[in-house]
């Protein structure tokens, strides 16, 4: 596609439901990464994809989050027993170059709302 | 620990006018500062700033950093109810993780 895209859109859940969030990068974007962006606030990052390895997860909050790459094209990042401080639009952004990357696309991210 | 600064967290203008938004930082292995403009989800790409002094410029928008003091500005000169949206500014570290480092943003509203 023309740009990165993320599904759901919106999702809300219950307190102490698994969520699983998906992201598209642009085609061939070797980077790709996740963050958080609370209300009111700037996006903080969560983890950093070169291809299908993890490289950096330092950002991911607790145990409950984990994001995956596979094939190193399409992500997921998962969230266990979520809870009401998850609420969140969680953007997803991918990059062209593999280091020294400068330039990373957004996608439109998904606003989850835990009840 | 790595901060990045941003002010006014927001602003309201008329058309017109001319504002500047500032974002200071202090990152550790600081290679560029980038900004977004953010109007409903994904924040769109506006500048990449690594030298300092030398201004980028885009239409009625420019950007210029200073490495020394560690802060950058951002232009938006005769301003349109467009303009109306979060502005970003993000570190860009270099060596290891490829992260960025943003600040809270800063809110313009320009009523026409």
């Amino acid at each position: 596609g023309a740009g990165v895209s993320q599904s759901p859109r919106y999702k809300v859940a219950k307190r102490g439901q698994d969520v699983a969030l998906r992201c598209d990068p642009i085609s061939g974007h070797v980077s790709l990464f996740w963050y958080q962006q609370a209300l009111g606030q700037g996006p903080e990052f969560l983890t950093y994809f070169q291809n299908e390895a993890q490289l950096d997860k330092s950002g991911l909050p607790s145990d409950r989050f984990f994001a995956e790459r596979p094939e190193g094209s399409v992500s997921t990042l998962k969230i266990q027993r979520t809870q009401k401080e998850d609420s969140a639009v969680y953007l997803c952004a991918s990059s062209s170059r593999d280091r020294g990357t400068n330039e990373q696309f957004f996608g439109p991210g998904t606003r989850l709302t835990v009840l | 620990e790595d901060k990045v600064v941003q002010s006014p967290l927001s602003l309201v203008v008329h058309e017109g006018d001319t504002v500047t938004l500032n974002c200071s930082y202090e990152v550790t292995n600081f290679r560029s500062l980038l900004w977004y403009k953010q109007e409903k989800k994904a924040p769109t790409f506006l500048f990449m700033l690594t030298s300092s002094g030398i201004e980028k410029k885009s239409g009625r928008l420019s950007s210029i950093l200073d490495k020394k003091e560690l802060f950058s500005i951002l232009n938006i000169t005769a301003t349109q109810t467009g303009d109306s949206a979060v502005y970003l500014c993000a570190a860009f570290k270099q060596g290891g993780s490829e992260k960025l480092v943003f600040g809270k943003g800063t809110k313009l509203t320009v009523n026409p």
